[in-house]
């Protein structure tokens, strides 16, 4: 069954505490594996796709990668407004355009 | 770029009214747009596919004469939730696919409340 989840589902961190978020997947024939950021109340904001293993992709405290069963997110020196829900999708399987999300990971920096 | 917008932002309606939902690409064409319903405190969860000058594809569970969604362009596709019931509350959210070749990404909208008294 294709299947995506995240761990852990929540995680508190100190202003400059860095930490990795975690997404396994079972979803068979890979297309591509999604980050987003989600605040409360308003869509999910997109930060990064890998396409295959060994990929990695940066953006300012962000830094996605992925193996052949997982990915990453590292947050490097995490400042309180990156407190956001993130979540992971995948797409593949037999469905070629649905995303298969992981339930998220809600992550909250303390000053 | 990649901006996808939604209308109205929060509505709130009687029983048995329905309810139309708006979703734009502003700055791009769109060759699929998906539909989401989302519960607090949980992910997303996938209601139909649509693709441009054809029928949505609902996923199951979802009644399709309930959540009727036409995709009358490369820009737009709306969700109307028809006889809209209590239960039908929730946080609706609408993505896009640019058509430019190779894009594979999904860019969603700000989302509508729905609230159904």
């Amino acid at each position: 069954e294709d299947q995506v989840t995240q761990s852990p589902e929540a995680l508190r961190l100190q202003e400059g505490e860095s930490s990795s978020l975690n997404c396994s997947y079972t979803v068979s024939g890979l297309r591509g594996l999604f980050w987003y950021r989600q605040d409360p109340g308003k869509g999910p904001e997109f930060l990064f796709t890998l396409y295959s293993a060994g990929e990695e992709k940066e953006k300012e405290r962000l830094k996605a990668t992925l193996t052949k069963k997982e990915s990453f997110l590292h947050i490097t020196a995490p400042k309180p407004e990156d407190s956001a829900t993130y979540l992971c999708a995948v797409q593949g399987g037999y469905n070629f355009n649905k995303f298969y999300f992981g339930s998220g990971t809600k992550l909250n920096v303390k000053p | 770029g990649a901006v996808v917008s939604q209308h109205p932002s929060w509505v709130i309606c009687k029983s048995g009214t329905s309810v139309k939902i708006e979703c734009r690409s502003l700055d791009f064409q769109a060759t699929t747009m998906f539909w989401y319903r989302q519960f607090p405190k949980q992910s997303l969860m996938l209601m139909a596919t649509s693709n441009e000058g054809s029928k949505a594809t609902y996923e199951q569970g979802v009644e399709k004469d309930k959540f009727l969604i036409n995709h009358a362009s490369l820009t737009l596709s709306t969700l109307t939730v028809t006889s809209a019931h209590p239960e039908d509350s929730s946080f609706y959210i609408c993505s896009a696919v640019p058509r430019t070749s190779g894009r594979i990404e999904q860019f969603f909208g700000p989302g509508t409340r729905l609230t159904v008294l």
